[in-house]
């Protein structure tokens, strides 16, 4: 399997412009999960879904923010309009269920820099 | 609340030397999962080792092994016969069984392996 796959890899954007970032998960995966990591908070879980769902989006930071999964093999998370703090490398990642011992699949994240 | 806690941002180690990496957590679960993941300067998250609450023996995965001691709260890494591609980010987290979905992480400890 091709593992977690997330484009782009780097984005560089201007204030104000409108950001979208992708994401396929593992094939059979049921579970995605869109993760922010910055130097000031670490790694903080944003959403995710179970079977094209979201299920908690309570740590999304705002209005700005919303994420889809329109199919199984797909997520988006866009950011509209950007601003600099949301700076930071965006994960996507995948996992076959939440028992706890179900270790999450990442991809190799997206560098988003807002200028 | 579940909570991860690692307490060294940074560490130092002599290849081929041992090392030992502090994570306890807080929990009210009983049942729960333990896990490592390592992030090289690249940025990807690949997980290294799995602990559960219940398992009696300390988990090992190669050079990798996790010094469970459940009474304190804590799960160790060590890493035996350190390699200069260990220098890394190394995040501690977990899963309970309460709110299985979420998979929460400690800060990071980094560590520098030096000739």
């Amino acid at each position: 399997d091709a593992g977690v796959i997330q484009s782009p890899r780097h984005e560089v954007t201007e204030m104000g412009q409108e950001v979208t970032l992708r994401c396929k998960p593992i094939s059979g995966h049921d579970y995605l999960f869109w993760y922010r990591q910055t130097m000031m908070r670490g790694l903080e879980l944003l959403i995710y879904f179970n079977n094209n769902v979201p299920i908690d989006d309570s740590g999304m930071p705002e209005d700005r923010f919303s994420a889809k999964m329109p199919n199984a093999s797909f997520s988006t998370l866009k950011i509209q309009p950007s601003e600099p703090r949301d700076s930071a490398v965006y994960f996507c990642a995948s996992s076959l269920g939440t028992a706890t011992n179900e270790k999450l699949f990442f991809g190799s994240g997206t560098q988003l820099s807002v200028l | 609340a579940q909570k991860i806690t690692q307490t060294q941002p940074g560490m130092f180690v002599q290849e081929k030397e041992a090392v030992t990496l502090d994570c306890t957590y807080d929990t009210s679960d009983q049942s729960y999962g333990l896990f490592w993941y390592k992030q090289p300067s690249s940025g990807e998250m690949i997980f290294l080792i799995y602990q559960g609450s219940y398992d009696e023996q300390n988990a090992t995965e190669g050079r990798y092994s996790l010094n469970f001691q459940k009474a304190r709260k804590s799960a160790n890494l060590v890493i035996s016969a350190s390699q200069l591609g260990d220098s890394a980010m190394y995040f501690c987290a977990m899963r309970g069984s309460y709110n299985t979905d979420k998979l929460i992480f400690g800060t990071g400890t980094r560590l520098q392996v030096f000739p």
